[in-house]
């Protein structure tokens, strides 16, 4: 299947601090990129909607300028937390979207990075 | 809005049991997926369904998709200690490139 990778996979910082994660589609190319946020034992809540070539779409009660995200080409959306706190520790996972194609149908199929564990101090 | 309701949402069961997960909806889906989830890792893929009525078989795991493709199950079979994990389903997309809708998610349990 289709690979989704994260880096870093997990970061501790200072509070005030910024933190960029990176998200990259590693064989295939991705117009559109999800980033989530998850707590333990939770199902994931999607933050924003990365769209290469234009602005990111983010979910209600999502801080823009808080989340900053950029969709740089079609392989890779970056996630940055500025001025990060501590209510912003959390598991940040980005997933992208492929075809594959199936004799006559295309199915779309999600894939998940593997995650990135953020520790603000 | 589409809503998926999935229950329970922690189950703790031992070894050899069989377990049920339901995922239901007022909404019509596309597609529904249903993905596991390990502690520090991303979900993983398990199986898509996308016609109603569809059962799909994966070893001792059977999925289905209700006639009206509102609602989905899981069934485990002699449920395993490795079949620890959170279990996820999935609703859409709704179109190409847009957004799943998930449900709760299921903490499963599976004591030696």
């Amino acid at each position: 299947g289709a690979v989704v990778s994260q880096h870093p996979s997990r970061v501790i910082c200072k509070s005030g601090t910024s933190v960029k994660i990176e998200c990259r589609s590693l064989d295939f190319q991705a117009t559109t990129m999800f980033w989530y946020r998850q707590f333990p034992k939770q199902s994931l809540m999607l933050m924003a909607t990365s769209n290469e070539g234009s602005k990111a779409t983010y979910e209600q009660g999502v801080e823009k300028d808080k989340f900053l995200i950029n969709h740089a080409s079609l392989t890779l959306s970056t996630l940055t937390v500025t001025s990060a706190h501590p209510e912003d520790s959390s598991f940040y996972i980005c997933s992208a979207p492929s075809f594959r194609e199936r004799g006559m149908f295309s199915r779309e199929t999600q894939y998940f990075g593997p995650g990135t564990r953020l520790l603000v101090l | 809005t589409q809503l998926l309701e999935q229950s329970p949402q922690f189950l703790s069961i031992q070894e050899g049991e069989n377990l049920t997960v339901y995922c239901n909806s007022s909404s019509v889906f596309s597609s529904l997926q249903w993905y596991r989830q390990e502690p520090g890792e991303g979900p993983v893929l398990l199986v898509t369904v996308v016609t109603g009525g569809e059962v799909k078989k994966l070893k001792r795991l059977t999925f289905q998709f209700g006639d009206a493709r509102k609602d989905s199950s899981l069934h485990i079979t002699a449920a395993q200690p490795g079949d620890t994990g959170l279990y996820l389903c999935a609703g859409g997309p709704e179109t190409s490139g847009s957004r799943l809708t998930f449900g709760e998610g299921t903490q499963l349990t599976v004591n030696p």
